[in-house]
C-alpha cells in the first residue's frame, strides 16, 4: 500500500521556536509538496521540489524554509514559529510523466503555536 | 492570477443526487481534480478531467467544460459517509505544475 507518512499529528510548540516537519514516501515519486490548510482558506502551497535537492516556491513560503537531501523525504522548517503559523501542514507527493500526476496526500501535521 | 470557486457548504438527504460545482479562471489549463476530505483525514483522490465531457466512477461523476472554465462533481445514492468536504483543484500548466485548490465544498448528507 502506497504511502505518505508525516512525523507527527499533533505538535505544540511556543513562539520562536524551531519546527521541523519530516514527510517520507514510499513510492519514488519526483514531486513533493508542502500545504497549509485553514478554515475558510483552504489548501495553500508552501513550497515544493521537483528532486533531490531542488526546492520552488509556492504561494506562501515567507516564515518557512525546506530541505530535500534524499528523493522519499522532504522537509518542512519554521525558523521561528509564530502563532499565525498555527494550522494544519499537509505533505503530499505526485509522479513524474504521463498520467494525471494526482497527489497522494500524508494524514497531516496539526501544528498549535502558543 | 487564479481562481477557483466552489460553494462553501451543501447539504442534501440520504439517497438523494447532490451537484457540487467548481468554476476556475486559471493561466493555462492541464487538468481539474477533484478530492474528497473526511473531516481530521488527508484528502483523497476522487477524479481528473482534462477533456471535455463526463467521467464516471460508480456512484460519483466528474463533468467538465474548458471553454466555461467550468466543473462539477454529481453524487449519486448519498450515504451517510459521503459527509466530507470536496475540493477542486486545477494544474494550469505542465504536468509537474502545483494544483491549485479552491476552498472547498463542506457537504452534509442527512436522513
Amino acid at each position: 500500500d502506497v504511502k505518505v507518512t508525516q512525523s507527527s499529528r499533533y505538535l505544540v510548540k511556543r513562539t520562536g521556536e524551531k519546527v521541523f516537519l519530516e514527510c517520507v514516501q514510499d513510492m519514488d515519486h519526483e514531486n513533493m509538496f508542502w500545504y497549509r490548510q485553514d478554515p475558510g482558506l483552504g489548501l495553500r502551497l508552501i513550497y515544493f521540489s521537483y528532486d533531490v535537492k531542488m526546492k520552488e516556491k509556492g504561494d506562501i513560503p515567507e516564515g518557512y524554509s525546506v530541505s530535500r537531501e534524499k528523493k522519499e523525504r522532504f522537509s518542512l522548517i519554521l525558523e521561528s514559529a509564530s502563532t499565525n503559523q498555527t494550522s494544519m501542514y499537509l505533505c503530499a507527493s505526485s509522479p513524474s510523466g504521463g498520467g494525471s500526476g494526482e497527489l497522494f496526500f500524508g494524514e497531516g501535521s496539526r501544528l498549535t503555536v502558543l | 492570477g487564479q481562481n477557483i470557486d466552489q460553494p462553501t457548504e451543501m447539504t442534501a438527504t440520504e439517497g438523494a443526487i447532490v451537484q457540487i460545482n467548481c468554476t476556475y479562471q486559471t493561466s493555462g489549463f492541464n487538468g481539474l481534480f477533484w478530492y474528497q476530505q473526511h473531516a481530521g483525514e488527508a484528502p483523497t483522490f476522487l477524479s481528473y478531467n482534462v477533456l471535455d465531457g463526463l467521467e464516471e466512477k460508480g456512484r460519483f461523476s466528474s463533468f467538465l467544460s474548458r471553454s466555461k472554465g467550468y466543473s462539477y462533481l454529481l453524487l449519486k445514492e448519498l450515504q451517510m459517509k459521503d459527509s466530507a468536504s470536496y475540493l477542486c483543484a486545477v494544474r494550469s500548466l505542465g504536468g509537474n505544475t502545483p494544483l491549485v485548490f479552491g476552498k472547498g465544498t463542506r457537504l452534509s448528507v442527512i436522513a
